[in-house]
């Protein structure tokens, strides 16, 4: 059981370039998200998904894109990079949005901008 | 909007210590409030849950305690470790909310 990963670990991307990142879970999780983790700013929500084939605006959506189409993973895309994005990315599962239920992270994807 | 505010930002005590960690957020309607432990370099752990309904919850050495009429969440640490050594992430989740808002975290040093 491999809780959730994230592919690439790190990346570096030059201004306008584009670049996925990948999501996968084994925990047969309905719900999936995608956070930015800032200096000074913390942990806010990019996308998130409620189930396969959807997908829903966050906080910080601007920029990225996000793709569901199996259940077991969730895609980031970068379209054409800015230094803006610079940033460390996590994505989370969770069983559902229930009180009781916490969100699982992966490792985190850190990606720099030049 | 929702806002969460972790005092102090780094806090440095001796191995054997307990400590408070402290939580506070602005708008008392939440659905949960959570802790999170982050090592350098690492994603998020779960540590404790507290849901709106309750007051508190204990995992080990670990107590996190939730006062929703003054905003507020502690997270105490009994006997301190040097492996406790991290950062502590405070987040709620507001009431038909489907994210979590995060605090920017305590980064904790235990000293052997």
């Amino acid at each position: 059981n491999a809780g959730v990963t994230q592919t690439p670990k790190f990346r570096v991307l030059k201004t306008g370039q584009s670049m996925t990142l990948l999501c996968a879970q084994d925990m047969n999780h309905e719900y999936m998200y995608w956070y930015r983790q800032d200096p000074g700013m913390g942990l806010r929500l990019i996308h998130y998904s409620v189930g396969e084939g959807t997908t829903a605006k966050g906080e910080v959506p601007d920029g990225y894109n996000v793709s569901r189409l199996k259940k077991q993973n969730f895609l980031l895309g970068l379209e054409s990079a800015a230094p803006s994005q610079t940033s460390v990315y996590f994505c989370a599962s969770s069983y559902s949005f229930s009180k009781a239920d916490t969100q699982y992270f992966g490792p985190g994807t850190r990606l720099t901008v030049l | 909007k929702q806002e969460v505010t972790q005092i102090p930002a780094a806090l440095s005590v001796p191995e054997g210590e307990n400590l408070v960690l402290n939580c506070s957020f602005t708008d008392s309607a939440i659905y949960n409030l959570q802790w999170f432990r982050q090592d350098p370099g690492k994603g998020l752990t779960s540590l404790l849950l507290i849901q709106s309904s309750q007051r508190e919850q204990t995992s080990g050495r670990l107590n996190a305690s939730l006062d929703k009429s003054s905003g507020r969440s502690t997270l105490y640490i009994a006997a301190s470790q040097p492996g406790d050594s991290a950062t502590y992430l405070c987040a709620v989740r507001g009431q038909g909310a489907q994210k979590l808002v995060f605090g920017q975290g305590t980064r904790l040093t235990i000293n052997p």
